[in-house]
Formats: structure tokens, sequence, C-alpha cells
């Protein structure tokens, strides 16, 4: 059973950098047939999809482009898990953030636990 | 980008009755649509995959019917543990855009 833990801090400040992680048990970070995702959700933008990582041979980064430029999402195949920085926070990215296994043609199951940051002087 | 609308944005039904949502995709997407269910406090869980395809452990009165823009989800008969919000996602290619979400209570 394929399980994903998340951590990381909850409250930043404006310009800040959100750093959350995911854990993978039950599965590989550098599974090929899966893709590692990041979605957050909040009352004004309902549920979003931020960008994904996967390996196909080499690793790929996908970015959804309203954060395309404050985003890196990146694997750690020595703790099987990844991670999400985004940079240049303000209180607009205050959501609650899931991370997510894809696995095609499925959609994203399971989804680790949410966080939810807040960005607040 | 493509956009996902659900209609109604929420609904109140009795138990036992037959509900049915809407998701429409801005332009054709197959039948990569898949459909959420969120109760209240808890993480989305993957109901429908490939537009009806019931994800193992979802209970058959669920079904999902659909193809290239327009999309339906079906509980054919409304019971208290269905109270939730409802979303659909495109998933034929990235960005995996979601739907505004219908809200399901009882009447």
């Amino acid at each position: 059973q394929v399980q994903l833990q998340q951590s990381g801090p909850g409250l930043l400040k404006p310009s800040q950098t959100l750093s959350l992680t995911c854990a993978i048990s039950g599965d590989s970070v550098s599974n090929n047939s899966t893709t590692w995702n990041w979605i957050r959700q909040s009352p004004s933008r309902g549920l979003e999809w931020l960008g994904r990582t996967y390996y196909r041979s080499k690793w790929y980064n996908d970015y959804a482009v309203s954060v395309k430029s404050r985003i890196t999402i990146n694997p750690d195949t020595s703790k099987n898990q990844f991670s999400l920085h985004l940079n240049s926070v303000t209180p607009e990215d205050t959501a609650v953030y899931y991370c997510g296994r894809g696995h095609w043609p499925l959609g994203f199951d399971p989804w680790g636990q949410g966080t939810l940051v807040t960005v607040s002087s | 980008d493509i956009q996902m609308t659900q209609s109604p944005s929420s609904l109140s039904a009795s138990v036992g009755d037959r509900v049915t949502i809407t998701c429409r995709a801005s332009q054709g997407i197959s039948n990569y649509l898949v459909w959420y269910q969120q109760k209240p406090g808890r993480v989305p869980k993957l109901l429908i995959y490939s537009a009806s395809t019931l994800q193992s452990g979802v209970p058959s009165r669920f079904s999902g019917s659909g193809s290239g823009t327009y999309f339906t989800l079906t509980i054919s008969s409304l019971q208290p543990e269905d109270v939730a919000t409802y979303y659909c996602q495109k998933y034929n290619s990235a960005p995996f855009t979601f739907g505004p979400g219908t809200k399901v209570d009882i009447k």
C-alpha cells in the first residue's frame, strides 16, 4: 500500500520560501510509470495543480503557469521523497498543500495528509 | 489552457435520490477525466478514472460517463455518507486542471 507523508513548516512571512517534503512508502520516486505531484487548495482558488516530477530514463518536471517562475520540485532518490519549493510567497499562497502520486490514467492516488501553510506578516 | 466547469455548484437531495453532476471541458479531452470525492476536513479521494471506471472499493451506486467535452457523475441512490464536495479533473496532459467542485448535502 502506497503512503505519502508530508512535512514542513506551516507559517511563513511574505517573501520567504515555502519548502515541503513528501516521503514515499510502498513505491519508488524513480518508478518510471508514476509521477509525483504537488497540489494546493484554498477557498479562493479551489484545487490547483502546481507541478510534478517524474523519471523516464531521466528526470522531468512540469509546472503550472501560475507559479512557474517561483517553483521547483525535486526528487531525492536517497531518501525516496520529493520536495516543493515556492519562493517569494505572498498571502495569496496561503492554502492547504498536498502531494499526490500520479499513475496513468488513474489520476492522483494516494494523496498526502495535507499541510496548511499560512503566509502572514 | 483547457478550463473545467461543473454544475450545479451545490445541491441538496433526499436519501435515496438519484443525483447527477455535470463537468464540462473547454476543449475535448477524450475520456481522460477523473472524479474525486472530498468529505469535510478530509483529503480528496479518487472515485472514477477514465471517465467511467470505478476505482477499487468505490460503491457501485457511483457511476461516470461522457467523452470529449461533456461528462457526468451519477449517484444512483444518495446515502448520508455521500455528503461531500465532488471535483472533476482533466488528466489528458499537463496542466491537470480541476473543476470548481459541486457540494452535495442531504435535504
